[in-house]
């Protein structure tokens, strides 16, 4: 079964510190996978995206990681702001089918606190 | 940020109402999705769009319908809602080719009472 699982589900960190978050996948066959930003109240944001030669990808203060053998993903802020507040989703895309189907992780909340 | 627009973002209705959840972006996009998103759950997708007059059910099955009479536009209808629609419906577009990368919409939270 296809799956997208993220860990920790919730995170608390402190304005300035970093932080890693995490995806497993079983998504196969594997097509790219992206991490998305998530603010309450609205829609996800693309940050990164992953194919499977990649394994690393920076977007400014985000470096996502990609280890295609392990099925694993991790995303990594640094100096984490007030505004990092959000929903982090993992999401992975098959090649198997016309519509690129998407796996969707349930996200990890981070919260970061003056 | 990208082109696309939802309304209403909040709607508080009885049960028995019916509702629509208008979906537009201005980028061109043929394809066109509705997800259903629960606090602290993943999306699930309960319609599609490969373009006009092109209409699929998702992998989450939904009471709900849609229609596709332009590009731009991707209307959600639930005809008699219920206190079990309540959720946050997010609406995505994608280009035809390179389907992979979604733009999302803010999303619309219903609550049916």
């Amino acid at each position: 079964k296809n799956q997208v699982e993220q860990s920790p589900q919730s995170l608390i960190i402190l304005e300035g510190k970093n932080c890693t978050l995490q995806c497993n996948y079983t998504v196969s066959p594997f097509s790219n996978l992206r991490w998305y930003k998530q603010d309450t109240g609205r829609g996800p944001v693309s940050l990164t995206i992953m194919t499977f030669s990649e394994n690393t990808k920076s977007n400014g203060r985000y470096t996502a990681t990609l280890d295609a053998d392990t099925k694993q993903s991790s995303l990594h802020i640094t100096a984490s702001q007030l505004s990092d507040s959000a929903s982090y989703i993992c999401v992975v895309s098959d090649r198997g089918s016309t519509l690129g189907r998407l796996y969707f992780g349930r996200g990890t909340q981070l919260t970061v606190w003056p | 940020e990208a082109d696309i627009y939802q309304t209403p973002r909040y709607l508080v209705i009885g049960t028995g109402k019916k509702i629509t959840l208008e979906c537009s972006q201005t980028m061109g996009h043929d394809k066109m999705y509705w997800y259903q998103q629960d606090p602290g759950m993943e999306l699930h997708l309960i319609h599609y769009s490969y373009g006009v007059n092109s209409t699929e059910k998702g992998d989450l099955s939904s009471e709900s319908t849609v229609s596709r009479i332009r590009t731009e536009h991707f209307p959600l209808t639930l005809e008699s809602a219920r206190p079990s629609h309540t959720s946050q419906y997010l609406c995505a577009s994608s280009e035809e080719q390179g389907a992979d990368e979604q733009f999302f919409g803010p999303g619309t939270r219903l609550t049916v009472l």
